[in-house]
């Protein structure tokens, strides 16, 4: 089927730094991505989604980066803290042509952040 | 009410246990979802639900039975599963074709 992102990375970071989460999808159809933050025993929250007609969009500390040409999506989380330590996914809706969303996930990046 | 919620929060049950996980939203959204996650992998989605009407079910063993009785329930009926079912159930909802989804906490579910 189809298959979003790469094995589970995990990323190490100081607190104060600046993140950057990739992933990497294989649908050229799809037409609208998201990034989730999934914290230990929780369900994902929404963090911020982009439309393939757009490259970059900002939200509060973060950023999606979207590089339709090489199918590559990634996240940017400025002065990273503490409480950003958590999985995050990314999703893909490869079909937009229905009256609700069937995302697909990627496999995630955990985030650990160190004081 | 900007919240999905989803009861119980943990559940253990027998291979010969019959059990139901509920899932519930005020939003007004449309569409909900039941997912399933196993530990360190991605949701999988296990069914779709557009306007109260089954429209995705990716192949989902009959031992699980979906069932949507108005818009803002969602049930998962749960019958004869196996010790491999064992997982974190997630239900989600969302309004339209963007927008993403609102998740809700999940059931973690134990078969033993």
């Amino acid at each position: 089927g189809e298959s979003v992102g790469l094995h589970l990375p995990t990323l190490s970071v100081q607190e104060g730094d600046n993140s950057i989460i990739n992933c990497a999808y294989s649908n050229s159809a799809s037409d609208y991505f998201i990034w989730y933050k999934q914290e230990s025993g929780k369900g994902p929250q929404f963090i911020i989604d982009i439309r393939s007609n757009m490259d970059k969009r900002q939200g509060q500390r973060v950023t999606v980066l979207l590089n339709k040409t090489v199918k590559h999506l990634s996240l940017q989380i400025a002065a990273t803290q503490p409480g950003d330590s958590a999985v995050y996914f990314c999703a893909e809706n490869p079909d937009m042509n229905t009256g609700f969303q069937k995302l697909v996930f990627g496999t995630g990046t955990r985030l650990l952040v160190s004081p | 009410d900007t919240e999905v919620t989803q009861t119980p929060k943990h559940l253990v049950m027998g291979m010969t246990n019959k059990k139901s996980l509920k899932c519930e939203q005020h939003m007004g959204h449309r569409a909900m979802y039941w997912y399933k996650q196993k530990a360190k992998k991605p949701p999988e989605l296990m069914f779709v639900y557009s306007y109260e009407k089954l429209s995705i079910n990716e192949s989902v063993p009959s031992r699980f039975s979906p069932e949507c009785p108005n818009s803002s329930l969602l049930n998962l009926h749960l019958h004869a599963l196996q010790p491999e079912d064992s997982a974190l159930y997630l239900c989600a909802s969302s309004y339209d074709r963007i927008g993403g989804y609102t998740f809700g906490s999940g059931t973690r579910l134990t078969v033993v």
